[in-house]
């Protein structure tokens, strides 16, 4: 079957760095999402991966390894914010969507 | 976790007909479901509120008579896209909100990818 997983809940200190981890296993990729979400809000569009490696954009990186089936999301200098759930997503062979949970990201002063 | 599953997954149409996308909720039961589209690379754009049993809570900008939604049961809710034209091909997504007290959580469908020719 396909399964995405990441941890259910994280906490952080302003200022600090967090990594939210992504493991997958999906019948195919086509590239794999993350996004961002507020309590009550519709998921923001943070990164795409589909090749092997790092991506910067600004406080925010994304990286992913193909051949591991993993990628993680890299906060850096974290606010309060940045208090949400992030969602990693991978787009498989069919151009379906598979979902992780979610992981819920608390920040403390 | 809860399951949400939409029909079809992929559908190619002519220009001028009517599309319909069903999104359930397999294990639970959703008051209330988000129908939204995702256009490439891009953050999902979230078109109407679907509440059971009332009419549905549309975004500016999305037209309702072009986009019709009914939410007949507690674990369906039906998007019909009408007259399509190939602007309208997109990824479109429901989640699924649960009727439970203290829930504050949404579950994602896999997306409908509609091509219109």
């Amino acid at each position: 079957g396909q399964n995405i997983d990441q941890p259910t809940e994280m906490t952080a200190t302003e200022g600090a760095i967090v990594q939210i981890n992504c493991t997958y296993q999906t019948s195919g990729f086509n590239g794999l999402f993350w996004y961002q979400q507020h309590a009550g809000e519709a998921p923001t569009f943070l990164s795409y991966n589909v090749l092997d490696g790092l991506e910067e954009k600004g406080r925010f990186s994304s990286f992913l390894s193909r051949s591991k089936g993993y990628s993680y999301l890299l906060l850096k200098e974290l606010q309060m914010k940045d208090s949400a759930s992030y969602l990693c997503a991978v787009l498989d062979s069919n151009y379906q969507l598979i979902w992780g949970a979610g992981t819920k990201l608390i920040i403390k002063p | 976790g809860a399951v949400v599953s939409q029909h079809p997954s992929w559908v190619i149409c002519k220009s001028g007909t009517s599309v319909k996308i069903e999104c359930r909720s397999l294990d639970f039961q959703a008051t209330t479901m988000f129908w939204y589209r995702q256009f490439p690379k891009q953050s999902l754009m979230l078109m109407a509120t679907s509440n059971e049993g009332s009419k549905a809570t549309y975004e500016q900008g999305v037209e309702k008579d072009k986009f019709l939604i009914n939410h007949a049961s507690l674990t369906l809710s039906t998007l019909t896209v009408t007259s399509a034209h190939p602007e309208d091909s997109s990824f479109y997504i429901c989640s699924a909100f649960p009727r439970a007290e203290g829930y504050n959580e949404q579950f994602f469908g896999p997306g409908t990818r509609l091509t219109v020719l």
